[in-house]
């Protein structure tokens, strides 16, 4: 069964930082991990998606990786600004006929101006 | 090409109604996913459907949850007999083929 952990929790840092998440699962065999935006009381934005046959994707200021061997993605952020603040979710789609995507808890980030 | 649609986005119950959930995949999508979110938990699956299909609704609840995609309309995720427990964020997600795109949630509280 897999199981997706995202570390930390939360994150506060100034404006004008650069910051890395971290998201692991116990799983290798997955066909995709995603990276999610919520913002209080909103639904899912979806940011990045890496296929397990890629090592990276970048949107602008977001840069994702993924290395399965290890089990884990990372999502960096450059230059981070107050529009940034929101709770970060990674979620990875298991390879298969299953298609649900699990979840990890995410990790609650705060840029302060 | 408007997103993943949900209504209504807010729903109160008492205990003992019933709650439905519809849901509006974007347009060309075909694979309809809900997931739940409890307060304080993290986002969990709940079913998976294609037209007229349910191909794992492994996150289901046995007993009072129950879902359909039909060949026409939106998908609906139905709660029987609602309790204070399936207070929660429902979000309804759809895919053209494996990239989900969400909906904003309806967010079900039973009084």
């Amino acid at each position: 069964k897999q199981e997706v952990t995202q570390i930390p929790a939360a994150l506060s840092v100034p404006e004008g930082e650069n910051l890395v998440l971290n998201c692991s699962f116990t799983d290798s065999a997955i066909y995709n991990l995603q990276w999610f935006r919520q913002d209080p009381g909103k639904g899912l934005t979806s940011l990045l998606l890496i296929q397990s046959s890629q090592r990276e994707q970048t949107s602008g200021r977001l840069n994702a990786s993924l290395d399965k061997s290890s089990g884990r993605s990372t999502l960096y952020i450059a230059a981070s600004q107050p529009g940034d603040s929101a709770t970060y979710l990674c979620a990875a789609l298991s390879s298969g006929s299953a298609r649900q995507l699990t979840f990890g808890s995410g990790t609650q980030l705060t840029v302060l101006p | 090409n408007a997103g993943v649609m949900q209504n209504p986005r807010h729903l109160v119950r008492r205990r003992g109604q019933e709650a439905r959930l519809r849901c509006s995949p974007m347009k060309g999508h075909s694979h309809v996913y809900w997931y739940r979110q409890l307060p304080e938990e993290g986002l969990k699956f709940m079913v998976y459907l294609q037209k007229e299909n349910i191909i794992d609704e492994s996150g289901m609840p046995k007993e009072r949850f129950s879902a359909e995609f039909p060949k026409e309309g939106p998908s609906i995720l139905r709660i029987q007999q609602v309790v204070r427990g399936d207070s929660a964020a429902y979000f309804c997600a759809s895919s053209p083929r494996d990239e989900q795109y969400f909906g904003p949630g309806t967010r079900l509280t039973v009084t």
